[in-house]
């Protein structure tokens, strides 16, 4: 198993700009999360899916979109780059509840995300 | 959403000594604590959790002690190691499976 695999690794993109961030999992995880870490801080949620073709907002997801068309893949579109969203942008997995509890988060490598 | 506040933000100790890291929480509902260490440049990686039915865990040299009353639960590292050093974050999930983490504490570990 891959796990949860993130691309691309690095980016630097210029104010008002677009782009995709990809995150795919071999995990057959119905729950995944995007999260971006910013200097110093903990990680703050952007959008969840509970499964294929259902998402949701999390913490902070102003200037940003999800979909989720397939279990394995839950890509983050970021619309019109501001500074403000430069960032490190985690995405995980989950299998969710386990009996009294939960199961714990798998996270990719991460995305490293300028914005000039 | 939940509050998830852990303290202290920074930690030094003598190798060998132990280490105490703390969070509250404030969705009396959440079920699922686990903690992360993640070291510079890396993904964070889960080394303990707890499930909100039991009020220890303990693992090797790491344990987790959960008090639901309160809605705190606690990272305890024991004989601590060089390799230990790095920045410990606390999460909880909430019955949404959702989960909030903490602000990170950031261990050194003096040789």
């Amino acid at each position: 198993n891959a796990g949860v695999t993130q691309t691309p690794k690095f980016r630097i993109l210029k104010i008002g700009q677009s782009m995709t961030l990809q995150c795919t999992q071999d995990m057959n995880h119905n729950y995944m999360y995007w999260y971006r870490q910013d200097p110093g801080m903990g990680l703050k949620l952007i959008y969840y899916s509970v499964g294929a073709g259902i998402t949701d907002k999390g913490e902070v997801p102003n200037g940003y979109n999800v979909s989720r068309s397939t279990t394995e893949d839950f890509p983050l579109r970021l619309e019109l780059a501001a500074p403000s969203q430069t960032s490190v942008y985690f995405c995980a997995s989950s299998l969710g509840n386990r009996g009294s509890g939960g199961s714990p988060l798998h996270f990719g490598n991460g995305t490293r995300l300028t914005v000039t | 959403g939940e509050n998830v506040e852990q303290h202290p933000s920074t930690l030094s100790v003598q190798e060998g000594d132990s280490a105490v890291i703390k969070c509250t929480y404030s969705d009396s509902a959440s079920n699922y604590f686990p903690w992360y260490k993640q070291e510079l440049g890396k993904r964070p990686q889960l080394i303990i959790d707890i499930r909100s039915n039991v009020g220890e865990k303990k693992d090797q040299r790491i344990a987790v002690t959960l008090n639901k009353t309160a809605k705190h639960f606690s990272l305890h590292i024991t004989e601590t190691q060089p390799e230990d050093s790095a920045v410990y974050f606390c999460a909880v999930k909430n019955t949404g499976n959702q989960f909030y983490f903490g602000t990170g504490t950031s261990l050194t570990v003096i040789p």
